[in-house]
């Protein structure tokens, strides 16, 4: 079955607002997770990653938080703007497949302006 | 722009047909990913490719086959196609074959079986 997947399936935000989107994974053994961006008719967008060493890891305008304890990773955007409108993916990397990563169900994130 | 690219973009075919999708990695890039994307099934994990050899295997039907080149690109085979193999198809490249390699997926190419 699947280890990975999104609390919530859609998150309608105002243009300015920070966005959380959050996911949940079941494999303690995962070691490496990954925050995926896909806006219509486009592949997945690597947009930041975090190791199971760290519990924060921040890039420009995104900040990936770990809770190993409860196996949650979250995804924030800060002043979140029309263009982040899109299906975000968390996935993880457990070592069963290779390099395979599974991938959660997706976040449709919609902003209004 | 990932610097992956597939083709075809587009592909409807009938069912009992067989497809072939195309990949070319980012340059320098020598591991292959194809995934499969379906509205019921989410983005599934099918094959990987490293350096011309099969690394890793996932969900992947008998029906479908894959292979990588000499000059590192990569062919999706499906045959035998049925309605449900009506999906988007994507490529992803990685550097090499760490379990924290970024992958970085190419457009996809949507297949649609009738």
């Amino acid at each position: 079955g699947e280890s990975v997947g999104l609390h919530l399936p859609t998150l309608s935000v105002q243009e300015g607002d920070n966005s959380i989107i959050n996911c949940a994974y079941s494999n303690s053994a995962s070691d490496y997770f990954i925050w995926y961006k896909q806006e219509s008719g486009k592949g997945p967008q690597f947009i930041i990653d975090i190791r199971s060493n760290m519990d924060k890891r921040q890039g420009q305008r995104v900040t990936v938080l770990l809770n190993k304890t409860v196996k949650h990773l979250s995804l924030q955007i800060a002043a979140t703007q029309p263009g982040d409108s899109a299906v975000y993916f968390c996935a993880e990397n457990n070592g069963q497949a290779g390099t395979a990563l599974i991938f959660g169900k997706g976040t449709t994130l919609s902003v209004s302006s | 722009d990932s610097g992956v690219t597939q083709t075809p973009k587009h592909l409807i075919t009938a069912t009992g047909q067989r497809v072939t999708l195309r990949c070319s990695p980012r340059s320098g890039d020598l591991s292959v990913y194809w995934y499969q994307q379906s509205l019921d099934q989410g983005l599934q994990f099918l094959i990987q490719y490293y350096n011309g050899e099969e690394r890793a295997k996932g969900n992947i039907l008998e029906r479908f086959s894959a292979q990588q080149f000499p000059d590192l690109h990569s062919e999706l085979n499906l045959s035998s196609l049925e309605l449900g193999d009506s999906a988007l198809y994507f490529c992803a490249s990685s550097l090499g074959v760490g379990a924290r390699e970024t992958q970085y997926f190419g457009p996809g190419t949507r297949l649609l079986v009738l």
